[in-house]
């Protein structure tokens, strides 16, 4: 069964710091991994999809890159900023589960002005 | 503005009622989605429908129920079976399997 795990659940970091979260799963017949963030309270925002045959997208300052053979993702933010404090989200999906999502718990980024 | 609302945003209830979360989309996705958020966990898939008149159970259906009467709409009824109903609620849409995935705000539910 899959399992999704985001390692640290929370970080914080000064601002202007490049930094790396990271997403891990245990079974890499995935066909996609998307990283989404939530404001407290909120509902979650895309950031960016990764189909299984690609290795890495971007978009602005995110860069998220996907290791299908190790079972890793990992979310690049550069230059943060305290606009980037949330909870960042990293889920798979599967052919053999009708494509359903499968989700870690979060990783929660404190970005200190 | 294209998008997913669901209503209310927050939710009182009494032991034994039932509640029904309103979930609306204009974005034309065929697919919908109902999510459950526990503080610490991950989202849990509680029903989907990938068209109209269908819908599948998710992780955790019980207690829960849900219809697929027009493409725009997906409510989702809280039932008196659901043992620990205090949650926060989540509506999703996307086209297609395996799409990327568009959230409403949430509707966070209190049993009193």
């Amino acid at each position: 069964k899959q399992e999704v795990t985001q390692i640290p659940a929370a970080l914080s970091v000064p601002e202007g710091e490049n930094l790396v979260l990271n997403c891990s799963f245990t079974d890499s017949a995935i066909y996609n991994l998307q990283w989404f963030r939530q404001d407290p309270g909120k509902g979650l925002t895309s950031l960016l999809l990764i189909q299984s045959s690609q290795r890495e997208q971007t978009s602005g300052r995110l860069n998220a890159s996907l290791d299908k053979s190790s079972g890793r993702s990992t979310l690049y933010i550069a230059a943060s900023q305290p606009g980037d404090s949330a909870t960042y989200l990293c889920a798979v999906s599967e052919v053999d589960s009708n494509y359903q999502l499968i989700w870690g718990a979060g990783t929660k980024l404190i970005i200190k002005p | 503005d294209g998008g997913i609302t669901q209503s209310p945003k927050y939710l009182f209830r009494k032991e034994g009622q039932n509640v029904t979360l309103s979930c609306e989309q204009n974005l034309n996705h065929d697919a919908m989605y109902w999510y459950r958020q526990d503080p610490g966990q991950g989202l849990r898939l509680i029903y989907y429908s990938q068209i109209v008149n269908d819908f599948q159970k998710g992780d955790i259906a019980e207690g829960y129920s849900v219809s697929r009467e027009k493409k725009e709409s997906f409510p989702l009824t809280v039932t008196s079976a659901q043992k620990n109903p205090t949650a926060f609620y989540l509506c999703a849409s996307g086209q297609g399997a395996g799409g990327e995935l568009f959230f409403g705000e949430g509707s966070r539910l209190t049993v009193l």
